[in-house]
C-alpha cells in the first residue's frame, strides 16, 4: 500500500508570492491533517480535513489555507508568503480520529 | 486542554546500551499517545500508540513505552541501541474535544537521540 505522498518536495519562493502544496493520502483514509515544523516552534497543527470538510483548524493566520477533494487529496495553499513562512510542511492521513495518523515525508518550502 | 513535555531536548548512549526517552502529558481524560521518530529529511514515523489497552505497549524496531497514569508518564524505552536509532523522537498527544479524539496533534518539543559507536 503507497504511503502519504506529498508534492513537491522543495520549493522556492520568494516574499508575497503564493504557494500551493499537494498532499495524497493513503487509499482509503478520508482524514487528512497538515502541520508546519520548524526548528524554533517545533511541529504545529495547521488544520484537518475529513469528507471534503474542515474539521479542525490551529491558530495560523488567514493566509494559510487548504482544502479536501472528494478522493480525499488536499491542498494547502500559503498567500503573500513571508519569511518566516519557511518550513517544512507535513501531510498526514489516517482513516478516523480514533487510529494513528501517517505522514508523508513533507514539502520544504524557502522563502527568499 | 492537552500537553506533552519531553524532559530531555538531547540524549547520548552508547550502541548496545539501554535508551530512555522521557515524557509527561497532561489530559484532562484519558489520552491517546503516541511516540513518532523523524530521520533527516523526513517525514515521521509512527513507533507505537497507546490507546487505553495495556499500560505496556510494544512498538516498532524493539521500542516499547510504558503508560504511567499515577506519574502522568509515557516514557519511551529500547533495551539496546543501534547505531540507526539516531533520530529525533516525538512524544505526541491526541488533543481531545471532551473526552473524543479530534484530528489534531500535540507534539511534544522533541528528543534528538544521538548514539555513539
Amino acid at each position: 500500500k503507497a504511503g502519504v505522498t506529498q508534492t513537491p518536495r522543495y520549493l522556492i519562493k520568494t516574499r508575497g508570492q503564493q504557494v500551493t502544496l499537494s498532499c495524497s493520502p493513503i487509499s482509503g483514509h478520508r482524514s487528512v491533517s497538515w502541520y508546519q515544523q520548524t526548528p524554533g516552534q517545533g511541529l504545529q497543527f495547521l488544520f484537518e480535513y475529513f469528507s471534503e470538510t474542515q474539521r479542525n483548524k490551529g491558530n495560523f493566520p488567514g493566509r494559510f489555507s487548504g482544502r479536501q477533494f472528494s478522493n480525499s487529496r488536499s491542498e494547502m495553499n500559503v498567500s503573500t508568503l513571508e519569511l518566516g513562512d519557511s518550513a517544512l510542511y507535513l501531510c498526514a492521513s489516517s482513516l478516523d480520529n480514533n487510529q494513528p495518523q501517517h505522514f508523508g515525508d513533507g514539502t520544504r518550502l524557502s522563502i527568499l | 486542554a492537552q500537553s506533552v513535555t519531553q524532559l530531555d531536548s538531547h540524549v547520548s548512549v552508547s550502541e548496545g546500551t539501554p535508551v530512555l526517552l522521557r515524557c509527561n502529558y497532561s489530559s484532562s481524560y484519558s489520552p491517546s499517545l503516541f511516540w513518532y521518530v523523524q530521520h533527516p529529511n523526513k517525514g515521521l514515523q509512527l513507533l507505537l500508540k497507546y490507546t487505553s489497552a495495556a499500560t505496556l505497549v510494544k512498538g516498532i524496531n524493539g521500542f516499547e513505552a510504558e503508560f504511567k497514569k499515577s506519574e502522568t508518564s509515557f516514557h519511551l524505552t529500547k533495551p539496546s541501541a543501534h547505531m540507526s536509532d539516531a533520530a529525533e523522537y516525538f512524544c505526541v498527544v491526541s488533543s481531545l474535544h471532551g473526552s473524543s479524539n479530534t484530528g489534531k496533534l500535540i507534539f511534544g518539543q522533541g528528543t534528538t537521540l544521538q548514539v555513539k559507536p
